[in-house]
């Protein structure tokens, strides 16, 4: 069975600052994960996702996740925080290429200190 | 395209009471999920179909707990004799295996709060 472990239920950081949300997962299968986002009053929405290929993967916006097969981690980290950024961020696992059941972490709430 | 849309947003129902949540996929998305969420948690996998497939249910939480997605378009949720452990966001997904470019991307739904008093 897949499972996903978020550490951290909220990390508070102030404007401009680094940040590192921290993932690991266990499965017994290939897997593939993904950072999924929900800011205030919306839907969760794709952040990124590490497939297959370069472990190091980027969103739009400036987030980075860096699968590490030995530590079974998918940590997400941006260089500096906006405002913006604020919101709740979930770890997700796939055995299925993203298209199957997600499972998801418990989810890290980023507070952004002004 | 406007995105996944559910149907009621919020439920109110007392106990006991049968309620039915309905979820409209991205036109053409031809896989549908469902998830609940709970306070404090992530979001849970119940079920999903593809087209009117039902793949997978052995994670509904229980025979009171059944989904359908008749013409493989838009989806219900029924729980029947809720109970106050269903109060939850129940919360629709969908995806494309034909669209490249978002191939493995699951696009979730703004959710349906239920309240079980």
């Amino acid at each position: 069975a897949q499972s996903v472990t978020q550490l951290d239920s909220q990390v508070p950081v102030f404007e401009e600052a680094p940040v590192e949300l921290r993932c690991n997962y266990s499965s017994s299968v290939s897997v593939y994960l993904f950072w999924y986002v929900q800011y205030p009053n919306q839907g969760l929405q794709l952040l990124l996702k590490y497939l297959s290929g370069s472990t190091l993967v980027e969103s739009i916006n400036g987030f980075e996740a860096e699968f590490n097969k030995s530590q079974t981690s998918f940590h997400l980290r941006k260089p500096s925080v906006h405002i913006s950024d604020t919101a709740e961020y979930f770890c997700a696992v796939s055995d299925g290429f993203g298209n199957e059941k997600l499972t998801f972490g418990t989810g890290t709430r980023l507070t952004i200190i002004p | 395209d406007t995105g996944v849309s559910q149907d009621p947003r919020h439920k109110i129902t007392k106990r006991g009471q049968n309620v039915t949540f309905r979820c409209d996929p991205i036109s053409e998305h031809n896989r549908l999920y469902w998830y609940r969420q709970t306070l404090g948690q992530g979001p849970e996998f119940l079920t999903y179909f593809q087209n009117e497939a039902q793949l997978e249910k052995s994670r509904l939480l229980s025979d009171r707990f059944s989904a359908e997605r008749p013409k493989g378009s838009f989806s219900t949720l029924e729980i029947q004799r809720t109970e106050q452990g269903d109060s939850a966001m129940y919360l629709c997904a969908s995806s494309s295996m034909t669209d490249r470019s978002s191939y493995n991307e699951q696009f979730f739904g703004p959710g349906t709060r239920l309240t079980v008093l």
